[in-house]
């Protein structure tokens, strides 16, 4: 059963038109992180919420928002998209304790072209 | 310097070869280590935890030396499906998990 889910898994959208995606989890973990991952690339973290607290990272554009309104979802908001967003978004979800972060879960992701 | 750093190959070797792959990392309060292994255009799947100084599951052995702040992960007798890229993984806390990235790893028949 699918424990990280990722919708859509497909998304086209037209340059500068807003678009959200969606990311919902069965595992109850306690944290949700967003990556944008690039062909040949690590994945690159964009954000991550620990339970309501939202974490951004310094560097990503404003143009990225999210959301997580309960436990289980978490949204990907990008205001403005532009050619150089097309990527594949990953959301991943992890527990947290002492010693240290646990292993990620990620979803199969979403594949944003823009045209 | 990277914060975890990885070859990035490609390494191509025969089926049935054992190949081993380091990453190093520059944070020493990094406590969990993991191998991540992602096959094109599909999301990263965990491969091993590295908690202590290492961990065996089958062929895959992953090892961790906190002194010289290295990680590697070793694949006996591959297969042709273990032909994936590797993401060796780096954390300290939840907002410090840092990916290598990752090594290409074609195995042919």
């Amino acid at each position: 059963d699918a424990m990280v889910i990722q919708n859509p898994r497909y998304q086209v959208t037209q340059f500068g038109k807003p678009v959200t995606l969606s990311c919902s989890q069965t595992l109850n973990h306690n944290v949700m992180y967003w990556y944008q991952q690039k062909s040949s690339q690590a994945p690159k973290l964009l954000f991550h919420y620990y339970d309501k607290d939202f974490n951004n990272e310094a560097d990503t554009p404003d143009n990225f928002q999210s959301r997580r309104p309960n436990t289980s979802f978490c949204f990907l908001d990008i205001r403005s998209p532009g050619l150089g967003d097309a990527a594949m978004y990953l959301c991943a979800t992890s527990r947290v304790g002492a010693g240290g972060p646990y292993e990620q879960y990620f979803g199969p992701g979403t594949r944003l072209t823009v045209t | 310097r990277k914060e975890v750093e990885q070859d990035p190959g490609p390494f191509n070797v025969p089926e049935g070869a054992t190949v081993a792959f380091n990453c190093t990392y520059s944070n020493s309060a990094s406590q969990s280590f993991f191998w991540y292994r992602q096959d094109c255009r599909k999301e990263p799947k965990l491969l091993m935890s590295v908690y202590s100084s290492g961990n065996e599951d089958g062929r895959f052995t992953a090892q961790l030396n906190r002194a010289s702040q290295y990680i590697s992960l070793l694949i006996r007798d591959s297969k042709l499906s273990d032909s994936a890229t590797y993401l060796c993984v780096g954390g300290s806390s939840a907002s410090k998990i840092i990916f290598g990235s990752g090594t290409r790893l074609s195995i042919r028949p």
